[in-house]
Order: structure tokens, then sequence, then C-alpha cells
């Protein structure tokens, strides 16, 4: 069972940058899409974005101009950077894989396995 | 930007009855959509795949159905566990877009 584990401070001041590492369990880091998604308290859920192990990348547009993904295969590790933040961004942040593998194929845009989350406050 | 409308906000049944939710979309998703489940404090589990697949280790109670803009998932028998919140989320158009849940309440 594939296992991911988000790590980095838990508050940010705002307007400064929000820095969260997942870290996977195995070295299928080199093999997939690795999506950062996130959830306000109470509210619901939204994708941030991907990267591929390439370092290809893709963001949600609400978030694009703020937003950088990147990877790290020699440490089984990808990151979110999140920039000039302000208390709407406080929330649970996943990482979660982007692909689903079944006995019948993959299937990109499908979040399989997800880190447990990690809350991120917002403060002035 | 596909919006996904969950409805309704709530469910409140009890266990062993049917819960039926609702998912529409803005816009054609074609197939792509799926279903998640979030119980308090955890993240969410994929359910449900392309409208009705369900996914590696989910009892046969769960199953979807729809097609285009319109989606359903139902839970046959509801057991203690069920009790939590579903989102519906496609992958047709980026961004990649989730509804806003629906919480399934006991009664």
């Amino acid at each position: 069972q594939l296992q991911l584990q988000e790590s980095g401070p838990r508050l940010v001041k705002t307007s400064e940058t929000l820095s969260l590492t997942c870290t996977v369990s195995d070295d299928s880091v080199r093999n997939d899409y690795w999506s950062w998604i996130r959830q306000p308290p109470g509210k619901g859920v939204e994708w941030i974005g991907y990267v591929h192990y390439s370092g290809t990348t893709k963001y949600n547009p609400s978030l694009k101009s703020r937003v950088t993904i990147s990877v790290d295969t020699s440490k089984n590790q990808f990151s979110l950077k999140l920039n000039s933040v302000t208390a709407a961004d406080a929330a649970v942040y996943y990482c979660a894989s982007s692909t689903y593998y079944s006995s019948s194929g993959s299937y990109f845009g499908l979040f399989q396995y997800w880190g447990q989350g990690t809350l991120v406050t917002v403060s002035s | 930007e596909i919006v996904l409308t969950q409805s309704p906000a709530t469910l409140s049944l009890s266990p062993g009855e049917r819960a039926t939710l609702s998912c529409r979309a803005s816009q054609s998703v074609s197939s792509y959509l799926a279903w998640y489940q979030q119980r308090p404090g955890q993240a969410p589990r994929l359910l449900v795949y392309d409208t009705s697949n369900t996914a590696t280790g989910i009892p046969a109670r769960f199953s979807g159905s729809g097609s285009g803009t319109d989606f359903t998932l139902t839970i046959n028998s509801l057991e203690p566990e069920d009790f939590a919140v579903y989102y519906c989320q496609q992958r047709t158009n980026w961004p990649w877009t989730f509804g806003q849940g629906t919480k399934v309440e006991i009664k």
C-alpha cells in the first residue's frame, strides 16, 4: 500500500509563502503524476495542481499565478509552494497520487492514494 | 471550469435504508465522473470511477449511474460506516473539479 506524508509549517503569515513537501513511501514518484489538493475547514475540495516526475506541471487557473509544484525523484518527494497567502488559503492540504490503477487499466485524473492531510493556518 | 452541483446538501437516513445522491455538471463530462467518500478527519476515498465502476475494495452496496451531465451514487442498505460526506469529481476538463459534497447523516 503506497503511503504519502505531508510535512511543513502549519502556520504561515499573511503575504508569505506556504511550503509543503510530500514524501512518497517508495520510488513510485518516478512513474506517475502527483497532485496537491486542499480543503478549507468545513468546505469543499479544490484541486491545486500536479507535477509529473519529468517536471511537467499543470495548475488550477484560480491559483496558477501563485503556485509552484516541483518534484525531487532522488528523495521520493514532491513539493508545493503557494505565495502571497491570505486567510482564504487556510485549509487542510493533501498530497495525492493522480492515477488510479486497476486490473482493467490506468485512469488519469483519479486520486487513489492520499496523505493524511495537514492543516495550514494563516495568521496576520 | 466545469461546476459540479450536488444534491441534496444533507441526507438524513437510518441504517439499512437506501441513499440516492445526485451530481449535476454544468456541461457534459461524458462518463468521467467519480465519487469519493470522506469520513471525519480522513482524506477522501475513491469509491466509484467513470460513472459506474467501483474501485478496488469498495463494497457492492455502492453503485453509480448516469451520463453526460446527470449522475447518481446509490448506497444500498446503509451501514454505520457509510455515514459520511460524499463528493463527485470530474476529470474531463481542466481544472479537475469536485462538487460541494452531500452529507449522509443518521436520522
